[in-house]
Parts: structure tokens; sequence; C-alpha cells
């Protein structure tokens, strides 16, 4: 089954860019979709196939995808923005579901 | 504006069966493929089905195969999961997911989820 990684914790300072990675074989030739999520919430879905935003998501959060690693963007990071990150894809070969263990992101 | 509205978690004891129900208002359910997701306290999210909008693709993680049943009722707006033989491994928050509606499954719209604990 396809998986993906990501790293357990990401830190940055407000109004620094933050970069959390979802690593994944030949990922570059998939798309991938990032949800967050903040503490005793449901998820949201922030990026969507690769690099686009849904209607009502700043336009901080953009994301990238190529070769093994796809990237979730966040520029001029807030305090509003502390939460968990998952990648999200498809998986053609098994038509399943996949998401990343997740990135908890703190704003020091 | 999407809403999802999920019911029917609760405590269950292991071995016995539980059915949960998502009714879905706020777009064209019947355009739409349907997903099921849940999250373990303190866990990250795991994917458990998803259905496509007609129905005639379904799909299953490994862990629930065999034991969970996926299904929707168009003409009633509304998302089904039937669970048997529960462990207490499935204990978790299941969420009823919209898609986006493009060429691979994407989540796009999150319900609030239902609690399911399997325990004696």
């Amino acid at each position: 089954s396809y998986v993906l990684t990501q790293p357990p914790s990401v830190s940055v300072a407000p109004g620094q860019t933050a970069r959390i990675t979802c690593g994944g074989d030949k990922i570059g030739g998939k798309t991938v979709h990032w949800h967050q999520q903040k503490p005793g919430q449901a998820p949201v879905l922030v990026v969507h196939d690769d690099s686009d935003r849904p209607s009502g998501i700043p336009e901080r959060f953009s994301g990238s995808n190529s070769g093994n690693t796809a990237t979730l963007i966040i520029s001029r990071v807030e305090a509003g923005d502390e939460a968990d990150y998952y990648c999200q894809v498809w998986d053609i070969s098994s038509d399943h579901v996949v998401f990343g263990g997740g990135s908890k992101l703190t704003v020091l | 504006e999407v809403q999802l509205v999920e019911s029917g978690g609760g405590l269950v004891q292991p071995g016995r069966s539980l059915r949960l129900s998502c009714a879905a208002s706020g777009f064209t359910f019947d355009d739409y493929a349907m997903h099921w997701v849940r999250q373990a306290p303190g866990r990250g999210l795991e994917w458990v089905s998803s259905l496509s909008w007609k129905g005639d693709n379904i799909v299953y993680a490994d862990s629930v195969k065999g034991r969970f049943t996926i299904s929707r009722d168009n003409a009633k707006n509304s998302l089904y999961l039937q669970m048997n033989s529960l462990r207490p491994e499935d204990t978790a928050l299941y969420y009823c997911a919209k898609d986006w509606g493009g060429s691979s499954w994407c989540i796009q719209h999150w319900g609030q989820g239902t609690l399911v604990t399997v325990s004696s």
C-alpha cells in the first residue's frame, strides 16, 4: 500500500514561512491535498490539487509537488495557524484514499 | 452551505454491530462521491471507506474490509456505515466527508463526527 511520510512536528516564528513536507514514492505523479485540523475541531481542506486554494482559504496557503516530496507552504505564519496538517492522495493502484501521519505546526 | 451531520455513535461491546448515518444538505448529494474517515483518540486521520456518486464503486481500508459496509440513499440525502464484528481498535471519532468531485478522490468537506467506543 502507498505510504505518505510527514514530520511529526514543525516549528516557526510568527511572520515567517512554514514548510510542511509529505514524502511518497513518485508523489509528484499524484495529486496532493492538504487538510488542517485545529484542536477539538473537524479537519478543513486548505489546499487541493497540489497548490490550489478552496474559497475562503487565505492566499498565505499554497503548495508544491515534485519528485518524491509535496510541500505545504504557509507564508506570514500567524498564531491561528497552529494546527495539525495532513496530506492526502488517491492511490490509483488500490483505489484507496491515503493520509499522511500528520504534522503538528507550532507557532513559537 | 454544505452540512454533514453524523449520528449513530455510542458505546458498544466487542463483537457487536452499529450503524452510522450521515445527513447531507447544501449540495446536490447524488452528484458526489462520499467517504468515511476515522480518528482514534490522540491519533491521526485514517481513511475507512469511499462510495461513488452512483454507488457502483465502493472501496474499503484493509482494516475494515469484510466487517464494514458503506451505502447511500440518494433519495434521503444520506450516507451510512454498517459496522459489524466491532473491535476495541475501531474506537474512534467517525467523520462523514464529501468529495470534491474531481478526477481523483479529494475530501472537500467534513462533518463534525460521531464517536464510537468499543469496550466491554
